[in-house]
C-alpha cells in the first residue's frame, strides 16, 4: 500500500510565526515528491518538486527539504501571513509515472 | 494563458443517473490526470492520460467510471449509474507528463449525488 501521512492534519497560528509540516512517503520505488498549496475556491498550486536526497527548495517565505531515504519532507513557512491560509499538500510519484500519491493536506490558517 | 477548465463547476444529480465531467488542458500539455476528493479524504488518483491513451487507469473506483480523451486535449470522466459515494470534487490536472514534473489543476467539479 502507498501511503503518504501528512501531520499536522490541522494548525493555526498569529501572523508571524514561523510553523512546519511533515510528510511522509514510502523511502522505495521513490522518483519525485511535490508539494502544492490549495486555497479554498481556488485550484491547487505547486510550490515544488524535489527528486534528490537531500534537497532544498525555497520561494520567498517558504522552503523545502527532502530525505528520500528516511522517507520524509518538512515545508517550512517563516513569519506566516493570513495569506497564507490554505491546505498544504503533499504528493509523490511512486516511480517514473506521473500519477501522483497525495496525503491528506495540512489546513493552516493564519490569524491577523 | 489559459489555465486548466473543468465544466460542469457544480453537479447535482439523482443516484442512479449518469453524468459527464469535462476537462479541457493546457495546449499542448500531452498528460493529463482525473482525481477526486472526498469529503474528510486527501486527493485520490483515478486515471491519467499520456496522449490519448490510458496508461493507468488503477485508480477508477468500479466499472461504472470510464474516462476518455480525444484529439490529445478534451478528456471526459464518465460516471454511470451514479452512487452517493461518488459525492466528491473531481478535479483534472494536465502536465508535459512524465514523474517529476509539475502537474496544473483545473478548478474542479463538485459532485452532489442525492
Amino acid at each position: 500500500i502507498l501511503n503518504v501521512e501528512q501531520s499536522p492534519q490541522s494548525l493555526h497560528v498569529q501572523e508571524g510565526d514561523s510553523t512546519n509540516f511533515t510528510c511522509s512517503f514510502p523511502s522505495s520505488n521513490f522518483y519525485a515528491l511535490h508539494w502544492y498549496r490549495w486555497e479554498t475556491a481556488k485550484s491547487p498550486e505547486a510550490l515544488f518538486v524535489m527528486t534528490l536526497n537531500g534537497d532544498e527548495k525555497k520561494k520567498g517565505r517558504i522552503s523545502a527539504t527532502l530525505n528520500t531515504k528516511e522517507g520524509y519532507s518538512y515545508l517550512y513557512i517563516k513569519g506566516s501571513q493570513p495569506e497564507d491560509s490554505a491546505t498544504y499538500l503533499c504528493a509523490f510519484n511512486p516511480g517514473n509515472t506521473g500519477k501522483l500519491i497525495f496525503g491528506q493536506g495540512t489546513t493552516l490558517q493564519v490569524k491577523p | 494563458g489559459a489555465g486548466v477548465s473543468q465544466s460542469p463547476s457544480n453537479k447535482v444529480t439523482e443516484k442512479g443517473k449518469d453524468v459527464e465531467l469535462r476537462c479541457d488542458p493546457i495546449s499542448g500539455h500531452t498528460a493529463l490526470y482525473w482525481y477526486r476528493q472526498r469529503l474528510g479524504q486527501g486527493l485520490e488518483f483515478l486515471i491519467y492520460f499520456q496522449g490519448n491513451s490510458a496508461p493507468d487507469k488503477s485508480g477508477l473506483p468500479s466499472d461504472r467510471f470510464s474516462a476518455e480523451r480525444t484529439g490529445e486535449s478534451v478528456s471526459t470522466l464518465t460516471i454511470q449509474r451514479t452512487q452517493q459515494e461518488d459525492s466528491a470534487v473531481y478535479l483534472c490536472a494536465s502536465g508535459p507528463g512524465g514523474a517529476g514534473r509539475e502537474q496544473f489543476f483545473g478548478p474542479g467539479t463538485r459532485l452532489t449525488v442525492l
